[in-house]
């Protein structure tokens, strides 16, 4: 198996401009977690989706922030405008059947918002 | 919601020692403790993991073992190598996810050689 893929690796771009980020899961697997990781504030989960289905986004900080997952292959989570307080490495991983099984995670989109 | 805590924050060791790293949580309900590991640059990998119905669990030289009177589970490495260095971290978990999946705020391992 490929893994889960994130795109892209790295993006830099200015203050205002929308920002997406794109994640495909592990065949088979039915959770798709999108964590943020800075060093003040450690890993945080943003939003996690069960069968397409968006379960907890209370970790969105804030409207500016916006996640889809139209079907089991794909995730986006989108920002609008951006800042540069967004600016750290944003993780998707995905797990097999529950909460309580591994979660295997991409290898990151390392954000910079000038 | 779930409050967890790692201790140390760091930790320095001499290659060969052994490390212990410890995770509090306060959900009693969490059933799941996984600890994962993450090298400089990448992506954290699950290294081991444990379960409710087990209190200790072994894999070469990492084991994990479990309190969960206390709600406190540990991870164990011997024969520290070089590259274990790393940042380790805990997160506690049960189905219903009302604890709100939260990662503990690591341990940055260092192993002189």
């Amino acid at each position: 198996d490929a893994g889960v893929i994130q795109s892209p690796r790295h993006e830099v771009t200015e203050m205002g401009q929308e920002v997406t980020l794109r994640c495909k899961p592990i065949s088979g697997h039915d959770y798709l977690f999108w964590y943020r990781q800075t060093m003040m504030r450690g890993l945080e989960l943003l939003i996690y989706f069960n069968n397409n289905v968006p379960i907890d986004d209370s970790g969105m900080p804030e409207d500016r922030f916006s996640a889809k997952m139209p079907n089991a292959s794909f995730s986006t989570l989108k920002i609008q405008p951006s800042e540069p307080r967004d600016s750290a490495v944003y993780f998707c991983a995905s797990s097999q059947d529950s909460l309580v099984q591994p979660q295997h995670f991409g290898d990151g989109t390392r954000l910079s918002i000038l | 919601g779930e409050n967890v805590e790692q201790h140390p924050s760091t930790l320095s060791v001499q290659e060969g020692d052994s490390a212990v790293i410890k995770c509090t949580y306060s959900d009693s309900a969490s059933n799941y403790f996984p600890w994962y590991k993450q090298e400089l640059g990448k992506r954290p990998q699950l290294i081991i993991d444990i379960r409710s119905n087990v209190g200790e669990k072994k894999d070469q030289r990492i084991a994990v073992t479990l309190n969960k009177t206390a709600k406190h589970f540990s991870l164990h490495i011997t024969e520290t190598q070089p590259e274990d260095s790393a940042v380790y971290f805990c997160a506690p978990a049960d189905q219903t996810g009302a604890n709100n999946l939260f990662f503990g705020t690591g341990t940055r391992l260092t192993v002189i050689p």
